[in-house]
């Protein structure tokens, strides 16, 4: 199971663009990486899922190099709604257990 | 499409005595996840459902908690009994259950044993 690392906690002001690394040294072969992002008071909802290069969509786009063994996420101009935790997932479905970890918290300043 | 469905929404009670928590996944969707998220802490997984069979339960605390899903769709989780550190978010979610399925997340249930 590929462990993943992302810094606990981020700083931003409102319309600025974030970007949230998360390492996965031995991501495996298989491997897909899914973004969580969590309110308070509220579950995790999906953000975004990708498997190499680049994928965008209507919130924010992922980055993954071609080693796969980090990705970014970015939020274009964050608001001050964007305050969350963001969690970082690797795995694939089936067998597959979603293990969240700490996430990174992002709060937006005004 | 009707989200998954979490009840009761807060519940308060005593060590010692016994809690129970319900789940209504989105319809069709076969996997089904407890997961108990600790304040500043990230989820961590209970038990995994694949239809009536369970997946994984590696996590759960079997002397006191159980879990169940009899027929493959609501699920229910208990705690008998109450330990004070089990106070925390208790939240379900389910998939679809294919490869690379993501998750959708139910409201959560804020359990307080005091």
């Amino acid at each position: 199971l590929a462990k993943t690392t992302q810094p606990i906690s981020m700083d931003s002001y409102e319309g600025q663009e974030v970007n949230i690394t998360c390492s996965h040294n031995n991501i495996a072969t298989n491997d897909y990486i899914t973004w969580y992002q969590q309110f308070p008071s509220q579950g995790p909802r999906f953000i975004i899922q990708g498997y190499k290069t680049k994928v965008t969509n209507e919130v924010a786009s992922l980055f993954i190099p071609a080693d796969r063994k980090s990705s970014t996420l970015s939020l274009p101009r964050v608001s001050l709604s964007d305050t969350a935790v963001y969690y970082c997932l690797v795995g694939v479905g089936g067998s597959y257990i979603p293990t969240f970890g700490r996430g990174t918290s992002l709060i937006v300043h005004p | 499409e009707a989200g998954v469905a979490q009840s009761p929404r807060y519940k308060i009670i005593e060590k010692r005595q016994s809690v129970a928590f319900w789940c209504n996944p989105i319809s069709g969707h076969a996997t089904l996840y407890w997961y108990q998220q600790i304040l500043g802490q990230g989820p961590k997984l209970l038990i995994q459902f694949q239809n009536n069979g369970v997946v994984d339960d590696s996590q759960l605390p079997k002397d006191r908690f159980s879990a169940e899903r009899l027929k493959g769709v609501d699920s229910t989780l208990k705690i008998q009994p109450a330990k004070l550190e089990d106070s925390a978010v208790y939240l379900c979610a389910s998939s679809r259950g294919g490869t690379n399925e993501k998750l959708f997340f139910g409201s959560g249930t804020q359990l307080s044993v005091l």
